[in-house]
């Protein structure tokens, strides 16, 4: 199985400031990453899928990037609709998830 | 728009079964796979399994193999999972999601969750 690392667990910060939560896969997941958000009693939604790719609807202050065991996500200009918790997930094995970053604003 | 509604959670005693549905509207649901993930009270979240688009193919969590069973019935547009042998660990909120290809690539849209609750 291939386990999911992500950091910081929890992530303190301003409106308008630039974050960065990284994820490490044990093992090569090639491009084969998505991040999700979730707020309280929510549902996870999808915001980059391949590494990379925007979801349709995501607004362009989120980016992703990386390759095989290292990625992140970075929130460009922080917003208070961005207090969440964030999760990486591989699909290059079946899924797992990263424990998830809480971001508080 | 896709609409995910997940139903049939509930209390358990340990050992005991319960069957999870999943009703899906607002896509082809016969041309995409379909995962249950569950997210354990104030936890993370785990994959618990996937069925193929025409539900050829099934494959399972280590957590859950040989004691759940994904399946669906294209002609409802209605994904199931079957929980025997239910334990404590079992507790979570359960997902269904759409996959955003027919096979096993990554969800893309989510449902609501429903609430499984295993104790005596």
């Amino acid at each position: 199985d291939i386990q999911m690392t992500q950091s910081p667990s929890n992530l303190s910060a301003s409106v308008g400031d630039r974050v960065t939560i990284t994820c490490r896969a044990s093992q090569s997941v090639n491009k084969w990453l998505a991040w999700y958000q979730q707020k309280p009693g929510k549902a996870p939604r999808l915001l980059i899928y391949k590494t990379s790719t925007l979801e349709s609807g995501v607004p362009s202050r989120f980016s992703g990037s990386g390759s095989e065991t290292g990625f992140a996500l970075t929130i460009s200009s922080l917003q208070p609709d961005d207090s969440a918790t964030y999760y990486c997930q591989q699909y290059s094995d079946f899924l797992s998830f990263g424990r998830g970053t809480k971001v508080e604003i | 728009q896709v609409q995910l509604v997940e139903s049939g959670g509930g209390v358990v005693q340990p050992g005991g079964s319960l069957r999870l549905s999943c009703a899906a509207s607002g896509f082809t649901f016969n041309r995409h796979g379909m995962h249950w993930v569950r997210q354990l009270p104030g936890k993370g979240l785990e994959w618990v399994a996937v069925i193929w688009h025409d539900g050829s193919t099934t494959y399972y969590g280590d957590s859950v193999k040989g004691r759940f069973s994904i399946s669906r019935d294209n002609s409802k547009n209605t994904l199931f999972l079957q929980m025997n042998g239910l334990r404590a660990d079992d507790t979570a909120v359960y997902y269904c999601a759409k996959d955003r290809f027919d096979s096993s690539g990554f969800p893309d849209r989510w449902g609501q969750g429903t609430l499984v609750t295993v104790s005596s």
